[in-house]
């Protein structure tokens, strides 16, 4: 039973170019999240995606963009790349459920530079 | 604004001893919290959660306490193991699925 992937492992960019990061959800989760997380920090919380629409959004500026596919994986994508961006790009995925929260399990990341 | 505080960034326990990871938090919207570990180069690894209507979770040598009225969480590791050496994040949500990190605490298990 696959865990949640993601590709590629590491990236290089230079300021202002654009950047497409991909994730495959857990077998049997329907709900994909995306995290950015500095160093020395936790991650946090960008988008949300389910049923194909972003349900909820964090504090990040419209640079991030995403899409979920009807397969239920997903692409994060950033433009205009700042050097701020460098960072490590998780992806969580768990299964929406009507009654009770269910735990988002981590793929390893996306190691993101910009140079 | 940080809703999720984590404010010892590491600790060191000896083996066999209990490991006690405490944290804050202030919106009292959340509803489920939840324990990340993180191993370098890994992503986070669910660890246990608890629901804000339970005040104990338990599962083999991890307990978590939940304390609504302080706004406190503690995560318990007993006995403490060489394994359990990694960063550990406390993390809060509410009912939209939105999680929010804390800062994490490094664990070192001294032999």
């Amino acid at each position: 039973d696959a865990g949640v992937t993601q590709s590629p492992t590491h990236l290089i960019k230079t300021r202002g170019q654009q950047v497409t990061l991909r994730c495959s959800p857990k077998s049997g989760h329907d709900t994909v999240s995306w995290y950015q997380q500095a160093l020395g920090q936790g991650p946090q919380f960008i988008f949300q995606y389910y049923e194909e629409e972003e349900r909820q959004r964090g504090n990040f500026p419209d640079r991030f963009s995403g899409h979920q596919f009807p397969n239920y994986s997903s692409e994060l994508n950033v433009n205009a790349l700042l050097l701020g961006d460098s960072a490590l790009y998780l992806c969580a995925s768990h299964r929406t459920g009507p009654y009770s929260n269910q735990p988002q399990h981590f793929g390893d990341g996306t190691r993101l530079s910009i140079l | 604004d940080q809703q999720v505080k984590q404010n010892s960034p590491s600790l060191s326990v000896q083996e066999g001893r209990i490991s006690i990871l405490n944290c804050d938090y202030t919106n009292s919207m959340f509803d489920y919290f939840l324990w990340y570990k993180k191993y370098p180069a890994e992503g986070p690894t669910f660890l246990i959660s608890i629901s804000s209507i339970k005040d104990k979770n338990e599962d083999g040598r991890f307990t978590v306490f939940l304390n609504k009225s302080a706004k406190h969480l503690s995560l318990h590791i007993v006995p403490s193991q060489p394994g359990d050496s990694a960063v550990y994040f406390c993390a809060a949500s509410d009912r939209n699925d939105k999680i929010i990190f804390g800062k994490g605490t490094r664990l070192h298990i001294l032999p």
